[in-house]
């Protein structure tokens, strides 16, 4: 199994600013994923972040909006810029094994914009 | 249409019941998953199937490829049962998880 860790887990932020979410994973992995839970919804995919390649994003997410790191194989950052109240929502990363293995996810963080 | 479809929505059953949870997709996948997501937020991995059957203690999922259809039972079901159960597939080795929406269970004692 894989222990993830994100930073922060929970904040209050201001329309107009920036967040920058941490995810740490205890074992390098080459696969991370970040997924956004918006309140009562379900989780939907927001980009694919490899290590020593540019994030890849799913339709309606772009860089500009939340930029990605992923310096090495074990952190990976998600930016959620000019903020919202629309990107209230739990912000998840997550690590899997390629080839269809087990999905790992981590605890998340709670975002609310005002 | 969504690409994962799960039923019901909500289910609310008594202690000891057996829970049957739907999932149905529609694009051709590697692997299935069953995840059970509690109040606090929290993502926990049941089960990856790309085919066949799987059981964990009172957990059982099964998996028809053929006709893009997976089932999640519960036996002998228990207040702390109580969870989201979501199913996600992948399409490629490769790529993130496309989600259900999700299906709501309450075990009432």
């Amino acid at each position: 199994s894989a222990v993830i860790s994100q930073k922060p887990s929970r904040d209050i932020c201001q329309r107009g600013t920036s967040l920058t979410i941490q995810c740490q994973v205890d074992s390098q992995v080459t696969m991370m994923f970040w997924y956004r839970q918006q309140p009562g919804q379900s989780l939907t995919l927001i980009a694919t972040a490899n290590q020593g390649s540019e994030a890849t994003y799913e339709s309606g997410f772009v860089i500009d909006k939340f930029p990605i790191s992923r310096p090495n194989l074990t952190f990976s950052t998600l930016t959620v810029s000019n903020m919202s109240p629309e990107d209230s929502s739990i912000y998840l990363c997550s690590l899997g094994v390629q080839g269809a293995g087990e999905q790992f996810f981590g605890p998340g963080t709670r975002l609310t914009v005002l | 249409k969504n690409e994962v479809e799960q039923s019901p929505q909500n289910l609310t059953a008594q202690e000891g019941e057996f829970i049957t949870i739907n999932c149905s997709y529609s694009v051709g996948i590697s692997a299935l998953h069953w995840l059970q997501q509690h109040p606090g937020g929290g993502i926990v991995s049941l089960f990856m199937l790309s085919s066949g059957k799987k059981k964990h203690g009172r957990l059982i999922a099964t998996i028809n490829i053929q006709e893009k259809h997976s089932s999640l039972h519960i036996t002998a079901s228990h207040p702390r049962d109580s969870a989201v159960y979501i199913c996600a597939v992948r399409r490629g080795g490769a790529d993130g998880l496309t989600f259900g929406k999700g299906t709501h269970l309450i075990i009432q004692p």
